[in-house]
């Protein structure tokens, strides 16, 4: 299995919405609506942010939402704030009952 | 709460075996669903899914690694433990250890990650 392809990096100003694609195949992401994201700032582990392609765990601010169309899955961040800066990381199931991760996107925040 | 912590040795030589443990708390695998995974992560590049156990020691590896990897868990004690034979520097890491609960495809919960380096 490859990994999930995302940008290395994205950026945005402090309030203005940035978005992280994440593209697989029809055996992953494409297949199935299991993909998730997770937060991961420098040093720590990573944090789930987003289940299930659009679900957020309880404690996960509303500004996070995913989606998914074919088999690019998205995240979305809006009200970009200094604490979103951090490395981005999709996760889908795969058909071989597996997970592959993407590459991870950093997150700069101008 | 749940809570996951890895150990093992911070150092191995290449050729050796790398063993990990992972002891968790605030959840059981004798619980329907749950599961424990592992994942490492070289320095500064991506995550890698490695393997998964689930609580009725159903037990799956990324195939470019299956051939190396060996999952167990210990359920009395709360522990999975991950063998990778034949070890080579590019295994130096940081391997996590994470909780998968029940009918969930996602790791909800990490543990700090321990950093393994492979040298002579």
């Amino acid at each position: 299995q490859s990994a999930l392809t995302q940008p290395a990096s994205v950026s945005g100003s402090p309030g203005q919405s940035i978005t992280i694609s994440c593209t697989g195949t029809s055996s992953d992401v494409g297949g199935y609506n299991y993909v998730s994201w997770y937060q991961q700032h420098p040093g720590k582990a990573p944090k789930l942010m987003i289940y299930d392609v659009s679900n957020r765990p309880s404690g996960v601010s509303n500004r996070f939402s995913g989606s998914k169309s074919g088999n690019t899955a998205s995240l979305t961040i809006s009200g970009l704030q200094a604490e979103d800066e951090a490395d981005y990381y999709c996760s889908s199931y795969t058909s071989s009952s597996t997970q592959v991760f993407g590459g991870g996107t950093k997150l700069t925040v101008l | 709460q749940i809570t996951l912590k890895e150990s093992g040795p911070t150092l191995v030589k290449p050729t050796q075996t790398l063993t990990l443990t992972c002891t968790f708390s605030g959840s059981s695998l004798s619980t329907s669903g749950v599961g424990v995974g592992w994942i490492r992560q070289p320095p500064g590049k991506a995550l890698e899914w490695l393997a998964l156990i689930y609580w009725d020691d159903d037990k799956r590896y990324s195939p470019s690694l299956k051939s190396r990897l060996t999952i167990t868990k210990d359920t009395s004690k709360n522990q999975v433990v991950l063998t990778m034979t034949n070890m080579d520097p590019v295994d130096t890491a940081t391997y996590y250890c994470a909780h998968r609960a029940a009918v969930a495809v996602y790791f909800d919960i990490w543990g700090q990650g321990t950093m393994v380096t492979v040298s002579s």
